[in-house]
């Protein structure tokens, strides 16, 4: 089955601070996506970039789909971004997640 | 306001007990999922149905059973055949599309344990 693999899988900022979350997956993927889960469990869908690059804000995403990775850039954080972030691709009709960056952000 | 809802939020189990695990959504979603995580640990998918009436096993099915008898509602029920049973479970709802398109959404989650 498809590989997905992120990094790093923990990173602590100072506020203000700029990061850079990478996910790597084993085989061509038409479909990615980005989450976010709060501290309380919940899950929320911050992208779905199969190709290219798109920004929400201070956050913004890219998946370079032929060399199988995608990127998401988290720039002047703050301290509500902590949390952990997932990516995940579709695979056989289901989504496959990686294990997740875990991100605390320090005030 | 549309989004899935999961009850109960907390549930305590005995052992040996069977314990269902509620999911509706109202966001008119053709497919639902069931997800299993441990603490520290990514999100592994139990079982999936993309219509009504169907449903297929993920990757950790064993002790689980599910049912999809109307497009809104996808229980989860948590046998005494599922050895390590406490974690946290995540329902998600999609639109199919064809194109691959499936956007996840998500419920706020059920907290098992078992004591």
């Amino acid at each position: 089955g498809i590989q997905v693999e992120q990094s790093p899988p923990d990173l602590i900022l100072q506020e203000g601070a700029n990061s850079t979350l990478r996910c790597n997956f084993s085989d061509s993927v038409n479909n990615l996506q980005w989450f976010h889960q709060n501290p309380w469990g919940q899950l929320i869908n911050l992208f779905y970039i199969p190709s290219g690059t798109k920004q929400n804000g201070r956050l913004s995403a890219t998946t370079v789909a032929t060399e199988r990775y995608s990127l998401l850039y988290i720039s002047s954080s703050q301290t509500t971004d902590s949390g952990v972030y997932f990516c995940a691709v579709l695979y056989n009709n289901d989504m496959r997640f990686g294990a997740g960056t875990r991100l605390t952000v320090k005030p | 306001d549309g989004g899935i809802t999961q009850s109960p939020k907390y549930l305590f189990r005995k052992e040996g007990q069977n314990v269902t695990l509620s999911c509706e959504q109202n966001l008119n979603h053709d497919a639902m999922y069931w997800y299993r995580q441990d603490p520290g640990q990514g999100l592994r998918l139990i079982y999936y149905s993309q219509i009504v009436n169907d449903f297929q096993k993920g990757d950790i099915a064993e002790g689980y059973s599910v049912s999809r008898e109307k497009k809104e509602s996808f229980p989860l029920t948590v046998t005494s055949a599922q050895k390590n049973p406490t974690a946290f479970y995540l329902c998600a709802s999609s639109i199919r599309r064809r194109s691959g398109a499936n956007v996840l959404t998500f419920g706020a989650g059920s907290r098992l344990t078992v004591l």
